[in-house]
């Protein structure tokens, strides 16, 4: 299975920073096929990005992704206090799908 | 609207099993693969298993597979999931969500205690 590595485990930053997230995965992942996840407490997990780069539906454009093969990044341009939250990334390039372990964006 | 409903959450003894239902409104289920997710208490999320449009593709994580069974009524608009054998780390709340590029409609989940 293709493991997927979350760094950093916590980001402590203001609002209107600049958030970069990563994913870093075992394996290649096939024709790109990541997805970022956004979850808050006592929430399900929202999708923000597949594809690697496509924003979903509804998503506002401060937030990007990018890389391929084996390095993914989440950019989120400028925190809104609304974005203060657990962020996982996702493949579902292989037969069997794996998530990261999170990272905790945190107010400082 | 697109919603996803679950239900069939619940305490339950090691070794004994559960079956949760997934119910689907607003969008043409039929077309969507589906899959189910869990998250342990205080963790992060683990897939546990997919299903294609029909049925006729189905995949497994390691840790459920053999013990756990994932099927769809595509006239009812459900999804299962038959959960036997469980074990304490079974404990979870379980998600189910629609699959096109990536996983984009989730439901809001439902708990399960495996406790002796």
């Amino acid at each position: 299975e293709i493991v997927l590595t979350q760094s950093p485990g916590t980001l402590s930053l203001s609002p209107g920073e600049r958030a970069t997230l990563s994913c870093r995965a075992s394996q290649s992942v096939s024709s790109s096929y990541l997805a970022w996840y956004q979850q808050k407490p006592g929430q399900a997990p929202r999708l923000l990005i597949y594809g690697a780069s496509s924003r979903a539906t509804g998503i506002p454009d401060r937030f990007s992704g990018s890389g391929s093969g084996t390095d993914f990044t989440l950019t989120i341009s400028r925190l809104e206090p609304e974005d203060f939250a657990v962020y996982y990334c996702q493949q579902y390039g292989s037969f069997s799908w794996t998530f990261g372990q999170g990272t905790k964006v945190e107010i400082k | 609207q697109v919603q996803l409903v679950e239900s069939g959450g619940g305490l339950v003894k090691p070794g004994g099993s559960l079956r949760l239902s997934c119910a689907a409104s607003g969008f043409t289920f039929s077309d969507y693969y589906m899959s189910w997710i869990r998250q342990a208490p205080g963790k992060g999320l683990e897939w546990v298993s997919y299903i294609s449009s029909s049925g006729s593709t189905i995949y497994y994580a390691d840790s459920v597979k053999g013990r756990f069974t994932i099927s769809r009524d595509n006239a009812k608009n459900s999804l299962y999931l038959q959960m036997n054998s469980l074990r304490a780390e079974d404990t979870a709340v379980y998600y189910c969500a629609r699959c096109i590029d990536g996983m984009d409609v989730w439901g809001q989940g439902t708990t399960v205690t495996v406790s002796s």
